[in-house]
């Protein structure tokens, strides 16, 4: 079966700094891949996505770097804020098998200190 | 707003009682699907829903649980004769279409049982 697991359960922060969060994976037909943030008591919130062509994808303050060849996964926040305080989950789905459920990994808990 | 809307946001059952989960999917979304999240850990898919149809329970337990997505109104997900391990907050989300990406979810409802 497919698993996604992250290295680190808790990160922390200095404000201003870069955060990585890192995430492997160990279906080798996994297609899509997603991050999400989720805040206390909250659904899950999209952040950045990614398929499998690409090696690396950016956004507002954040960047998804895919490898495949390692089933690797990492989200990186730049100038991290407060608000980035949050538990942050890796997804993945593997499109070509006609499934459309996520597979989500345990998460990492993204602490900022200010 | 034409997020996910989820209710009850909590929801509160004696063992043995019924639990009932309702969610109204983004408009013009007609694709649902159900995750179910224990305490400090990832989401997991349960079921997936297109209008009036099961696409895959795969995730779902065999007993107790049912859910729909009828026509008119919300998709509900049933449990029936809960028991403490029901415990978790239960979240939905959906899509436009088939294979569609990200999937927007909903903040949830926290199911505790007595």
């Amino acid at each position: 079966g497919e698993s996604v697991g992250l290295h680190l359960p808790t990160l922390s922060v200095q404000e201003g700094d870069n955060s990585i969060i890192n995430c492997a994976y160990s279906n080798s037909a996994s297609d899509y891949f997603i991050w999400y943030k989720q805040e206390s008591g909250k659904g899950p919130q999209f952040i950045i996505d990614i398929r499998s062509n690409m090696d690396k994808r950016q956004g507002q303050r954040v960047t998804v770097l895919l490898n495949k060849t390692v089933k690797h996964l990492s989200l990186q926040i730049a100038a991290t804020q407060p608000g980035d305080s949050a538990v942050y989950f890796c997804a993945e789905t593997p499109d070509q098998t006609g499934a459309n459920n996520l597979f989500f990994g345990t998460g990492t808990r993204l602490t900022v200190i200010p | 707003n034409a997020g996910v809307m989820q209710n009850p946001r909590h929801l509160v059952r004696r063992r043995g009682q019924e639990a009932r989960l309702r969610c109204s999917p983004m408009k013009g979304h007609s694709h649902v699907y159900w995750y179910r999240q224990l305490p400090e850990e990832g989401l997991k898919f349960m079921v997936y829903l297109q209008k009036e149809n099961i696409i895959d329970e795969s995730g779902m337990p065999k007993e107790r649980f049912s859910a729909e997505f009828p026509k008119e109104g919300p998709s509900i997900l049933r449990i029936q004769q809960v028991v403490r391990g029901d415990s978790a907050a239960y979240f939905c989300a959906s899509s436009p279409r088939r294979g569609d990406q990200p999937q927007h979810f909903g903040d949830g409802t926290r199911l505790s049982i007595l």
